[in-house]
């Protein structure tokens, strides 16, 4: 089954230091791998996607992605973080074996940028 | 280009009662599915519509039931509320072309059984 881990419940880091968030993944087949963002009494945010090519995809707000086909990770990554990135963190991947749209997320991370 | 919107934002419902809610999918995506957010189970995926369809359906109970209409508007349903059906339902659509399509969510409708 297609599933993503999210090894971190939380993330604190510094306003103008570099934030990563952690995700691996296990999956049969090509991986199609998502992030999302939530913001408090907000739905979720897409924030980026790794479907083929390029292993560091670039996204909304400044945000990129690292895939690494060896290790089964997708981290996502912000050169300098903002107080204002402070949210609730989602990996997904899309489950390919029932077919059509269903995403599997993970349990998020929480990330706190403090000034 | 309208976001998904949902109807209603926060509704309160007793034991046993049924709720419906309601989802209105960005102009053009014919994909609508729906998701429950809970602090202990996190994002469960509970079914998806398209073209009026369910195509794919989560682990939940009878009791939970969707449809979709012909402007791809899509309703879910809940009857015999239990207190653990308190959650955020999200609703989010796609262009449905295949995997590599991303889906939009919702704001959520906050629903808390009592």
């Amino acid at each position: 089954a297609q599933s993503v881990a999210q090894p971190e419940d939380q993330v604190n880091v510094a306003e103008g230091n570099p934030l990563t968030v952690k995700c691996t993944y296990s999956v049969s087949g090509n991986p199609y791998l998502f992030w999302y963002v939530q913001y408090p009494n907000r739905g979720l945010q897409f924030l980026l996607k790794y479907i083929t090519g390029d292993n560091l995809v670039k996204g909304s707000y400044g945000f990129e992605a690292e895939f690494n086909k060896s290790q089964t990770s997708f981290h996502l990554k912000k050169p300098s973080a903002l107080v204002s990135d402070s949210a609730l963190y989602f990996c997904a991947v899309r489950d390919i074996n029932t077919g059509f749209q269903k995403l599997v997320f993970g349990t998020g991370t929480r990330l706190l940028v403090s000034p | 280009k309208a976001g998904v919107t949902q109807t209603p934002r926060y509704l309160i419902k007793t034991r046993g009662q049924q709720v419906t809610l309601s989802c209105s999918p960005i102009s053009g995506h014919r994909s609508v599915s729906w998701y429950q957010q809970t602090p202990g189970q996190g994002l469960q995926f509970l079914f998806e519509y398209f073209s009026e369809t369910q195509r794919n359906k989560g682990n939940f109970p009878g009791r939970f039931s969707g449809r979709q209409f012909s402007n791809s508007r899509s309703e879910m349903n809940v009857s015999t509320l239990e207190l653990g059906d308190s959650a955020l339902y999200l609703c989010a659509s796609g262009l449905a072309g295949g995997p590599s399509y991303e889906q939009y969510f919702g704001p959520g409708t906050r629903l808390t059984v009592t």
